[in-house]
């Protein structure tokens, strides 16, 4: 079964670096997402990507945040100057389309520490 | 916008015992109900979805309740095994965007 895969699995960078987090969605997939979930907490919507844009994100994705797709396979989250409270597990997903019988399959996460 | 809260945030149940894991939302306007079940250090992984236009799914030992006018939904596992220990995840998502607003979790064990 195809699988969300993320690279890396774990990254620990100091604080005000900036970070690029690595995602390959499902091949088919044409819609992309970002998720976090800082320890013990909820899991949380950053944004969506449809047709080389955002198609909706949320009041955590501010100007530090940013979304690519660079190539026809790569998905991309880069934080311009990391914080202490960006350490959380990031996690990104894909669908096929944006019904309800599309549902979003997840990746493993890519654990972000920040020191 | 959506806000999903999600009872209770720990469960311990017998082995062969059945395990509900309720869930409320609050925008009338949200139509898919997805549950996600995480083990320790795995992807978020998807084991049951309900849509607003149905009462009530299911698929061998996991079922899904809705209720429409009172918000809120259900994910119902019958004769539990040890392997359903995990945290579970309701989530809710409306037509007019991509999102999904997660519950807080539940972890889930089962004790053999």
């Amino acid at each position: 079964e195809p699988e969300v895969t993320q690279t890396p699995s774990h990254q620990v960078t100091q604080m005000g670096q900036e970070v690029i987090l690595r995602c390959v969605p499902i091949s088919n997939h044409l819609y992309f997402y970002w998720y976090r979930q800082i320890l013990g907490q909820k899991v949380e919507f950053l944004v969506s990507f449809y047709n080389n844009e955002i198609s909706e994100k949320s009041e955590i994705f501010d100007d530090q945040f940013s979304v690519e797709r660079p190539d026809g396979s790569n998905f991309t989250l880069k934080i311009r100057s990391t914080k202490l409270e960006d350490s959380a597990m990031y996690f990104c997903a894909s669908s096929e389309g944006n019904l309800s019988n599309q549902p979003q399959h997840f990746g493993d996460g890519t654990r972000l520490s920040i020191l | 916008g959506e806000n999903v809260e999600q009872h209770p945030s720990t469960l311990s149940v017998q082995e062969g015992d059945s395990a509900v894991i309720k869930c409320t939302y609050s925008d009338s306007a949200s139509n898919y109900f997805p549950w996600y079940k995480q083990e320790l250090g795995k992807r978020p992984q998807l084991i049951i979805d309900i849509r607003s236009n149905v009462g009530e799914k299911k698929d061998q030992r996991i079922a899904v309740t809705l209720n429409k006018t009172a918000k809120h939904f259900s994910l119902h596992i019958t004769e539990t095994q040890p392997e359903d220990s995990a945290v579970y995840f309701c989530a809710a998502r409306n037509n007019a965007g991509n999102m999904l607003t997660f519950g807080g979790g539940t972890r889930l064990m089962v004790k053999p």
